[in-house]
Order: structure tokens, then C-alpha cells, then sequence
């Protein structure tokens, strides 16, 4: 069975920084794309980031770029989201999704970030 | 970018009815080489996380239900629900994976009348 499991979320404070964590199962971790997308609070979708199989070609939202970086660790099945810079509208809950090629398949539960002072 | 357009932002239809949501993209996702459409649909149940539904804009999942279908070709895009059922009460999201940024439609809310 295909498992997400994200881990870091919390509270921090407008300006401050948080690492994401998400560590994968039930299939070849290193085989895939991986996705981070979020969800503010009664909002829709929005996608994040993205890292290929090998960590070689990374993307970003606009919104996110020089603030965000997606890393990954295949012998640990981990994907990582470090996050500097937050501002208020980042709070959401940040689901950690696996990629066929960039189709979305699957996805994890989700962490709560929330930036408030 | 490529904008995602749904309609309508909600729905509410009566139990065996169908219901019907579109998805419009800024830009074509019919990709040349090899005449696919980059265009999927996630159903995302009340606090759940999504789940895919249909890939390549009509391929099902494995294990989703044949009530789910999906349609159009290129910016015009269709997910229909031929006979609504109590569990199908989620809000639906189509997305383009085509290019990146990978991006979203605004969901729509399906109810029950």
C-alpha cells in the first residue's frame, strides 16, 4: 500500500523558516516525481513544487521561488520542503503527492503550517 | 501559466441524477507528441486529502467507479457523474499536468438536492 506520511508543520512567525518532511512507502521512491502542494484554510488547490527522480530538475510556483527548496533523499524515501521567509499567506496544509511524470497520483495526509505572530 | 477554469463553483442535484462539471484551460493540453491530453480530475472528499479519479481526461483510475467519466480534448474539458450516490459528495478539481507550473481549477462543490 502506497504511503505518505508529512511530519514539520506547526507555528512560526511571519519572516521565520520550517523544513517539511515526508517520508514515502509501498513503492520505488526513486522511480517517481515528487510534489508538494497546499491547501489554505476553505481554499482550493494549489501546487508548489516539484522534484524529478534524481533531484536534477526542481520547479516552483512563482509565489515561492527564492523562498521554498524542495530536496529529496531516495536511500531515506524522504521528501523535504525547507521554507524561509514565511509570510501569513502560506498558512495552509501542505500535502506531499507522488508523480507519474507530472500527473499527481497520490497523496499524503497533509501538515498544518501556520505563520502568525 | 496555464489557467484552469471550472464551472460551476457549485452544484447540488437530487440522488441517481447527473451531474456535470467543466474545466476550461488558458492553453491547450493536447500535447503533439503524443496526442494525449494532460488533463486529470481528483475528487476530494470533507477532510480528506484528494484523490485521483481520471488521467489523460478520460482514463479511470483503478477501482473508481464506471459512474465517473470524463471527456473533451485540448482547453474544453467535462467530468460527468451519471447517477449521483451519498459518497460522491466531495468538492472536484481538474488539473493540468501538461507543463509546469502545474495548476488547478477553483473546485466545484457537488451537493445532494
Amino acid at each position: 500500500e502506497v504511503q505518505l506520511v508529512e511530519s514539520g508543520g506547526g507555528l512560526v512567525q511571519p519572516g521565520g523558516s520550517l523544513r517539511l518532511s515526508c517520508v514515502a512507502s509501498g513503492f520505488t521512491f526513486g522511480s517517481h516525481w515528487m510534489n508538494w502542494v497546499r491547501q489554505a484554510p476553505g481554499k482550493g488547490l494549489e501546487w508548489v513544487a516539484n522534484i524529478k527522480q534524481d533531484g536534477s530538475e526542481k520547479h516552483y510556483v512563482d509565489s515561492v521561488k527564492g523562498r521554498f527548496t524542495i530536496s529529496r533523499d531516495n536511500a531515506e524515501n524522504s521528501l523535504y520542503l525547507q521554507m524561509s521567509s514565511l509570510r501569513a499567506e502560506d498558512t495552509a496544509v501542505y500535502f506531499c503527492a507522488r508523480g507519474l511524470g507530472y500527473l499527481i497520483d497520490c497523496w499524503g495526509q497533509g501538515t498544518l503550517v501556520t505563520v502568525s505572530s | 501559466d496555464i489557467v484552469m477554469t471550472q464551472s460551476p463553483d457549485s452544484l447540488a442535484v437530487s440522488l441517481g441524477e447527473r451531474a456535470t462539471i467543466n474545466c476550461k484551460s488558458s492553453q491547450s493540453v493536447l500535447s503533439r507528441s503524443d496526442n494525449k491530453n494532460y488533463l486529470a480530475w481528483s475528487q476530494q472528499r470533507p477532510g480528506q486529502p484528494p484523490k485521483l479519479l481520471i488521467y489523460w481526461a478520460s482514463t479511470r483510475e483503478s477501482g473508481v467507479p464506471d459512474r465517473f467519466s470524463g471527456s473533451g480534448s485540448a482547453t474544453d474539458f467535462t467530468l460527468t457523474i451519471s447517477s449521483l450516490q451519498a459518497e460522491d459528495v466531495a468538492i472536484y478539481y481538474c488539473h493540468q499536468y501538461h507543463s509546469a507550473p502545474l495548476t488547478f481549477g477553483g473546485g466545484t462543490k457537488v451537493q445532494i438536492k
